[in-house]
């Protein structure tokens, strides 16, 4: 089974702040998804990244793969308060990490 | 192009009993999986299923099951329900099988079992 750990569980920020949040395994991963989910709804895609090292960006949202592709990071400039939601990382075989539950204060 | 759609959308059942929940993919995806969302254990896959037959599974007792049709839907059936099924169960559909293929998710059902 291919584990995936988040960090931080949760992150409470003002409006205007940077935040980074991570996925890490210890398994290669031949691609990973980031999805974002918000109460009462499912999970959203937000991006697929397949390649070592690859950044895709996503208007205010910075999405990177590790080279290794073992682990990838999630970081938003100057968050607002509509970014609020549990942020989650997949990798193959419908596998998830437990999420990030991102506060974004006006 | 209509999304993923689940009904129902909320269920209260009392321990013992079972439930049926259904699951309409998107036109043209064959893939749909489910999952069981709780604060505790996060989002856990419970099975997959491509072109009527089931392709992956996830750790949960056989209470759980399910099943696709030919057109895609899908049915998860839970029996004689405990406390701790008391979840957010969604369905997912994909174009692909596997794992690779993005996710396409419903609303859930949010099911209560007092």
């Amino acid at each position: 089974t291919q584990l995936l750990e988040q960090s931080p569980q949760f992150l409470s920020i003002q409006e205007g702040e940077n935040l980074t949040v991570y996925c890490n395994s210890s398994s290669v991963f031949s691609s990973l998804q980031w999805y974002r989910q918000e109460p009462g709804e499912g999970p959203v895609l937000l991006v697929t990244v397949v390649t070592g090292g690859e950044v895709k960006k996503l208007k205010r949202l910075t999405f990177q793969f590790g080279d290794a592709r073992k682990d990838s990071s999630l970081h938003i400039t100057a968050a607002q308060p509509g970014d609020t939601g549990l942020y989650l990382c997949a990798g193959a075989y419908m596998r998830f990490g437990a999420g990030t539950r991102l506060t974004v204060k006006p | 192009k209509a999304g993923v759609t689940q009904t129902p959308r909320y269920l209260i059942k009392t321990r013992g009993q079972q439930v049926t929940l259904s699951c309409s993919p998107i036109s043209g995806h064959r893939s749909v999986s489910w999952y069981q969302q709780t604060p505790g254990q996060g989002l856990q896959f419970l099975f997959e299923y491509f072109s009527e037959t089931q392709r992956n599974k996830g750790n949960f007792p056989g209470r759980f099951s399910g099943r696709q049709f030919s057109n895609s839907r899908s049915e998860m059936n839970v029996s004689t329900l405990e406390l701790g099924d008391s979840a957010l169960y969604l369905c997912a559909s994909s174009l692909l099988d596997g794992g690779n293929s993005p996710l396409h998710f419903g609303n859930g059902t949010r099911l209560t079992v007092t």
